[in-house]
């Protein structure tokens, strides 16, 4: 299909493991995001790429976290020596234009991710 | 600190009659938003927008109503499917937070037969 895709579906680690989340967004969408989503909860915003530049990435909750999109497309989502309140599903959103307004975010269908 | 809100966790309507899905926000400079449906183990989808230069917005049986003044905005659908059963995220957006979606916590909407 032509959506966004994440893979692995599901990661289950060890904590003080390093995971690597992978997100293929909609082919030319120019804009990339992360989100984190917990159990009875919204998503929350980690980060924003523009094309390979990482505009925003405020969300990320510890210097443990990192994401890249070198050359624009694919992103990974790096969590280093994991813990227990990363638990959650990972989403990954693109969208076509740089603009805020009428810029539909198509999300792909996240990672869960279970730290013991 | 919650700047959008949806108070209601669930909501069982039954399946014809409207379901009227609720959210309050309380950042006054949220400019755009959105509502997103969500299925299980499917990532959210989404449904339909308003800009905070309009107060209502319809596409088929989905209308989004903006009350700015109040901060809060709900989504009717009319008339309720059994398919319409899912968790639906209201979120925004404004100037000062960029192209991020700021979401609510969900409403899990059950349509009976």
């Amino acid at each position: 299909g032509a959506g966004v895709s994440q893979s692995p579906r599901y990661k289950v680690a060890k904590r003080g493991q390093d995971v690597a989340l992978r997100c293929d967004p909609i082919s030319g969408h120019v804009s990339l995001f992360w989100y984190q989503q917990a159990l009875g909860q919204g998503p929350e915003f980690l980060t924003y790429f523009q094309n390979e530049a990482q505009l925003d990435k405020s969300g990320l909750p510890s210097d443990r976290f990192f994401a890249e999109r070198p050359e624009g497309s694919v992103s990974t989502l790096k969590i280093q020596r994991t813990q227990q309140e990363d638990s959650a599903v990972y989403l990954c959103a693109s969208s076509k234009y740089r603009d805020r307004s009428y810029n539909e975010q198509f999300f792909g269908p996240g990672t869960r991710l279970t730290v013991l | 600190d919650q700047q959008v809100k949806q108070n209601s966790p669930s909501l069982s309507v039954q399946e014809g009659r409207i379901s009227i899905l609720n959210c309050d926000y309380t950042n006054s400079m949220f400019d755009y938003f959105l509502w997103y449906k969500k299925y299980p183990a499917e990532g959210p989808t989404f449904l339909i927008s308003i800009s905070s230069i309009k107060d209502k917005n319809e596409d088929g049986r989905f209308t989004v109503f903006l009350n700015k003044s109040a901060k809060h905005l709900s989504l009717h659908i009319v008339p309720s499917q059994p398919g319409d059963s899912a968790v639906y995220f209201c979120a925004a957006s404004g100037e000062t937070s960029g192209s991020r979606l700021t979401f609510g916590e969900g409403t899990q909407l059950t349509v009976n037969p």
